[in-house]
């Protein structure tokens, strides 16, 4: 089954800590992209990744950081620098970062509840 | 700031209505536009996607463009209570990249 995995479920952070969320597709596609909803909002992107070794800032990065060491998998860090951590954080992943013919679908993975204690 | 709205509803409509759902946008040179189904606690699900002007169909839904008016809207025939969920809409944006401007969604209820 080809699709996006997100790992963990539910995750919970104390003050001060520094705590990793897991997203890998087997879809092979190559960009990635980690966004943030909280509740009323609109998704708002935090990173985004075109290949291997290169990522961008989104609008929303403060706090955050991001790896991606493999085609599949594009882990977000959330550091203690984050000050209101606690929301739903979703990993998508398209064909292609560049505009081009055709939808370039986002599709997203089942999404990280992190709660800050 | 480019933006991408949506009423938040909640829109109630009787079962085996037409349920429809609007959606306004500020950058005039937007490209394409994606619908996302979101059930409560759970990740958005792209049920539609619509690049050119008027109407795009498939099953239930119908995707509606309006690049002069700059509006978006979902159509959704025969709503079944399973329908209930929030619907986002997207926007990718002008960039040169893939980067989609989401709405709030709005919250549809479908009741028997």
């Amino acid at each position: 089954d080809g699709g996006i995995t997100q790992s963990p479920k539910y995750l919970f952070r104390k003050e001060g800590q520094n705590v990793t969320l897991s997203c890998e597709q087997n879809l092979n596609h190559d960009a990635m992209y980690w966004y943030r909803q909280d509740p009323g909002q609109g998704l708002r992107l935090i990173y985004y990744s075109q290949i291997v070794n290169d990522f961008q800032k989104g609008d929303i990065a403060e706090g955050y950081s991001v790896s991606r060491e493999k085609k599949e998998s594009f882990p977000l860090t959330v550091t203690s620098a984050q000050k209101n951590p606690t929301a739903f954080y979703l990993c998508a992943s398209s064909i292609r970062l560049a505009v081009s013919e055709g939808y370039n679908e986002q599709f997203f993975g089942p999404g990280t509840r992190l709660t800050v204690l | 700031q480019k933006e991408v709205e949506q009423n938040s509803g909640p829109l109630s409509v009787p079962e085996g209505a037409i349920a429809s759902l609007n959606c306004t946008y500020s950058d005039r040179v937007s490209q394409s536009f994606f619908w996302y189904r979101q059930y409560s606690g759970k990740s958005p699900e792209l049920i539609m996607s619509i690049y050119s002007n008027g109407d795009k169909e498939d099953g239930r839904f119908t995707a509606q463009l309006n690049k002069a008016s700059q509006y978006v809207s979902l159509l959704i025939r025969d709503s079944q209570p399973s329908d209930s969920a929030t619907y986002l809409c997207a926007v990718r944006t002008s960039g040169g990249y893939n980067k989609l401007i989401f709405g709030a969604g709005t919250r549809l209820a479908v009741h028997p």
